[in-house]
């Protein structure tokens, strides 16, 4: 079956470092984001990309890195700029053809970051 | 600009109440609806949707009608149940492919 994969589900990382999240769908979709979501809050986009080698930045890009080399993966890092990483991350693709553009996004399972 | 504002939480039920859970945005031209639910820990699956103006949605129970004269798609469900505890997110989908959601809505059910 197709769908998206976020890994690892749990991830710990000291103060300093910066650490890759990862993000691959299997669903042929061209379109691939990442947000952030934090207790009892609403989801904030971070970085999107409808094309591979193309990306922009979301709402919240300050902090974050992102990279697109192939159309089934699409990494975030969390790099040391980011003041408050502690956070539930949720990747998403989408289709961007006419007609599958009206459906909607499908959703990875996420990665919960723990600063510690 | 695009938005979506949905009914703040938190919304506690008993089991078998009635759940509406008010929806309204603003877009322009004709903007895709659905409604996501995310089970505590889990990522967004999608719940149910309608692309055209007066189509209603429906799954599991529930149901959406999107209005465009209101500008409105609120979810509803006949019986809750305590399973249907999670969050609810109301979101658009306009000619730019992305998807602006709300805020989510809390919605906690007891037995």
């Amino acid at each position: 079956d197709g769908g998206i994969t976020q890994s690892p589900k749990y991830l710990f990382r000291k103060e300093g470092q910066n650490v890759t999240l990862s993000c691959e769908q299997n669903l042929n979709h061209d379109a691939m984001y990442w947000y952030r979501q934090d207790p009892g809050q609403g989801l904030r986009l971070i970085y999107y990309s409808q094309i591979v080698n193309d990306f922009q930045k979301g709402d919240i890009a300050e902090g974050y890195s992102v990279s697109r080399e192939k159309k089934e993966s699409f990494p975030l890092t969390v790099t040391s700029a980011q003041k408050n990483p502690t956070a539930f991350y949720l990747c998403a693709s989408s289709s961007t053809l006419e007609g599958l553009a009206r459906g909607g996004y499908t959703f990875g399972s996420g990665t919960r970051l723990t600063v510690v | 600009g695009n938005s979506v504002t949905q009914m703040e939480g938190p919304v506690t039920l008993s089991e078998e109440a009635f759940l509406t859970i008010n929806c309204t945005y603003t877009a322009t031209g004709y903007p895709s609806l659905f409604w996501y639910v995310q089970y505590p820990g889990e990522g967004l699956q999608l719940l149910l949707k309608a692309t055209k103006a007066d189509d209603k949605g429906s799954n599991k129970g529930f149901e959406a009608t999107y209005r465009k004269e209101t500008t409105s798609f609120h979810l509803e469900k006949g019986s809750v149940q305590v399973s249907d505890s999670a969050v609810y997110f109301c979101a658009h989908r306009g000619s730019n492919y992305k998807l602006t959601f709300g805020k989510g809505t809390l919605l906690t059910v007891n037995p």
